[in-house]
């Protein structure tokens, strides 16, 4: 079965930074683009990052663009996303989705949460 | 970054019509390769959100045949031959050819 589990979400204050894991299983990982998408509470779905199967592209948000990095480890499964300078506005469920070709995500994990409050 | 407009952000249907939500796109999704790289996602209550429609019209698998989208490089539709009572959520259409990639608002269906 293909599965994604999310990691690493708590509560962080403002500025704090945290490190959120998805352990990806049930197909050759190292194979596919991987995302992070995220939905703020009272919000719309908003696509925040992306890696290229290789490790070798990455793209973001402007939102987050210069203060999150996703990264991969196709040897342990495992797609990463580190956040720096959190802001209140980055208050969300984040979901790590396995990516196809472009925009095509199809397989999505639980969520994990992420609360940026003083 | 590509702008993605949804309408109506709130649809009610009485289960067995049909209905339809619209998207469009500030820029062209049409690619040089004759893909429209448009997506339509549902997310149900309580759930993780899933992929119905890729490529503006293709089926994504496991998805019911009464779902169906359409449309040209910057106008969209998603349609529904039959509304079911399983098909409540919000619906999203996403953009997947210019980065950042972006979403509509949602539209929110319900059952009557």
């Amino acid at each position: 079965e293909v599965q994604l589990v999310e990691s690493g979400g708590v509560v962080v204050q403002p500025g704090g930074s945290l490190r959120l894991s998805c352990a990806a299983s049930g197909f050759t990982f190292g194979d596919y683009s991987m995302h992070w998408v995220r939905h703020a509470p009272g919000k719309g779905l908003e696509w925040v990052s992306l890696i290229s199967w290789d490790d070798k592209s990455a793209y973001y948000a402007d939102s987050v663009k210069g203060r999150f990095n996703i990264s991969r480890d196709n040897s342990k499964n495992s797609l990463y996303l580190e956040m720096k300078s959190l802001r209140i506005e980055d208050t969300a469920l984040y979901y790590c989705v396995k990516g196809d070709r472009a925009g095509l995500m199809d397989v999505w994990g639980q969520g994990t949460t992420v609360t940026v409050s003083s | 970054d590509v702008v993605m407009t949804q309408t109506p952000l709130s649809l009610s249907v009485t289960p067995g019509q049909p209905a339809s939500i619209s998207c469009k796109s500030s820029q062209s999704l049409l690619h040089s390769d004759g893909k429209t790289y448009l997506y339509w996602y549902l997310q149900k209550p309580g759930q993780s959100p899933q992929l119905l429609i890729y490529e503006l019209s293709s089926r994504f698998s496991g998805v019911p045949d009464r779902f169906s989208g359409s449309g040209s490089a910057t106008d969209f539709t998603l349609k529904f031959s039959r509304v079911e009572a399983e098909d409540v959520g919000v619906y999203y259409c996403m953009q997947g050819i210019h980065l950042p990639y972006t979403f509509g608002q949602g539209t929110n269906l319900e059952i009557k």
